[in-house]
């Protein structure tokens, strides 16, 4: 199985300010995916395929990397960011990373 | 568009079994794996197995093999997953997802929270 380990597990950001969060895998994977979840609802694909972004999620948000080591990036924080991220490999069987929760400064 | 409306929450006993389950809906059934995952509070997400309303057939994590059982109705788009001998460990909230975009969790249902309570 694939651990996938992500850092921080919780930041704090100001409107504007750049957040990086990153994903490293115990083994390398083909593609990383990152999840969004809003407390109280469902997680929400945000980017597949490593860097492309889901339907509706805005282009400050960008996603990278290859093998083990992967990252999400926000360009300038906003408000509506806020929110738990995951990381999610599907080699078998799928993992997920722990999340790294994202709170507004 | 593609929905997936899962049954609403359960309060049972340990040592019970609960069934739920997953009614999809704005796509053929039978074209798309669905997939359960399981969420404890305040924590990650666990994989916990596939059932393919196609053909029928399912895989599980091992750490679920025995306590989970899905299945499919086609007749009504429908799918399920049985937990059973429950216990503490098995509150939780558990969704049931779509693939989409190259990841078999392109889409989830809202969520079911089971408690496992005396």
């Amino acid at each position: 199985e694939i651990v996938l380990t992500q850092s921080p597990t919780t930041i704090s950001a100001s409107p504007g300010e750049k957040v990086t969060i990153t994903c490293r895998a115990t083994s390398s994977v083909t593609y990383m995916y990152w999840y969004q979840q809003q407390s109280g609802a469902s997680p929400k694909l945000w980017i597949y395929d490593t860097s492309k972004l889901a339907s509706g999620v805005p282009n400050r948000f960008s996603g990278s990397g290859s093998g083990t080591s992967y990252s999400l990036t926000i360009d300038t924080m906003e408000t509506e960011d806020a929110a738990t991220y995951y990381c999610h490999q599907w080699h078998t069987p799928p993992t997920f990373g722990g999340g790294t929760k994202l709170e507004l400064k | 568009q593609v929905k997936l409306l899962q049954s609403g929450a359960a309060l049972v006993k340990p040592g019970d079994s609960v069934k739920m389950s997953c009614k999809a809906s704005g796509y053929p059934f039978t074209d798309f794996i669905i997939h359960w995952v399981k969420q404890s509070h305040g924590k990650s997400l666990e994989w916990i197995g596939y059932v393919n309303p196609h053909r029928g057939d399912t895989d599980y994590n091992e750490k679920f093999k025995g306590k989970a059982t899905l299945s499919v109705d086609r007749s009504s788009s429908t799918a399920y997953m049985e937990f059973n001998r429950l216990t503490s460990e098995d509150s939780a909230i558990y969704y049931c997802t779509r693939g989409g975009f190259g990841t078999p969790f392109g889409f989830w249902g809202q969520g079911v929270m089971v408690t496992v309570s005396s």
